[in-house]
């Protein structure tokens, strides 16, 4: 296991709502990232650090953002939740000894009503 | 813009034959890419992964892949398929910069007794 969890790991919300996931590591690495995973699109980036208060936008940031007080925590917002940000939400970090290796959290699986 | 195709959405293969998945991306320089998988329900796996030198890399679950530059092509294949290798499969280049993925549409893989 790379030492990734993710928190919560299932969440039904209703339309309008904040929500905010988790990412946690222990493995001390610099990069994380998160993507959602959505059938027929594979996995798509929403956005990604490089260090503690350092991230940027991916593919997919629209309606999301992210924030890093602390190495080992990367927590991603959704700030007025809506029904096409159902998806499956993956954490990934990258760093030590693999430095271009992405390693994937459990997935959180988010339901917007 | 870099891309990751997967022309196949899915694949039915029957236990103890061949399997070979294919990936093709678009990239400007030498890529660095990956084969990861997805069991129901779970995270993505890293199966292999290349970066340079030997062509075929060996991964694990007894998963090769032979990256083939003038094709644009790191198919991955197996001699010989168990049920178990019944899960989704995603082909991802890495990017330059912060080291992000872009993904392939993903193939799932279906195993007949």
């Amino acid at each position: 296991d790379a030492g990734i969890t993710q928190s919560p790991r299932h969440k039904v919300t209703e339309t309008g709502t904040p929500v905010t996931l988790r990412c946690h590591q222990t493995e001390n690495h610099r990069y994380m990232y998160w993507y959602r995973q959505d059938p027929g699109h594979g996995l798509r980036l929403i956005h990604y650090s490089y260090g503690v208060k350092d991230t940027d936008k991916g593919e997919v940031s629209d309606g999301y953002s992210v924030s890093r007080s602390k190495t080992e925590d990367f927590l991603l917002t959704l700030e007025s939740a809506t029904s096409s940000q159902t998806s499956v939400y993956f954490c990934a970090i990258m760093g030590g000894q693999s430095t271009d290796t992405q390693y994937f959290g459990p997935g959180t699986r988010l339901t917007v009503l | 813009a870099q891309s990751v195709t997967q022309p196949d959405i899915h694949i039915t293969v029957s236990e103890g034959a061949s399997l070979e998945l294919r990936c093709n991306y678009s990239y400007g320089a030498t890529p660095y890419l990956f084969w990861y998988v997805q069991s129901p329900g779970q995270g993505l796996q890293l199966l292999l992964k290349y970066f340079s030198g030997d062509t075929l890399v060996q991964g694990i679950k007894g998963f090769e892949a032979e990256f083939k530059r003038s094709q644009s092509s790191f198919n991955l294949r197996k001699p010989s398929v168990h049920w178990s290798d019944a899960a989704e499969y995603f082909c991802a280049v890495l990017n330059s910069g912060y080291s992000t993925l872009t993904f392939g549409k993903g193939t799932m893989l279906l195993v007949s007794p």
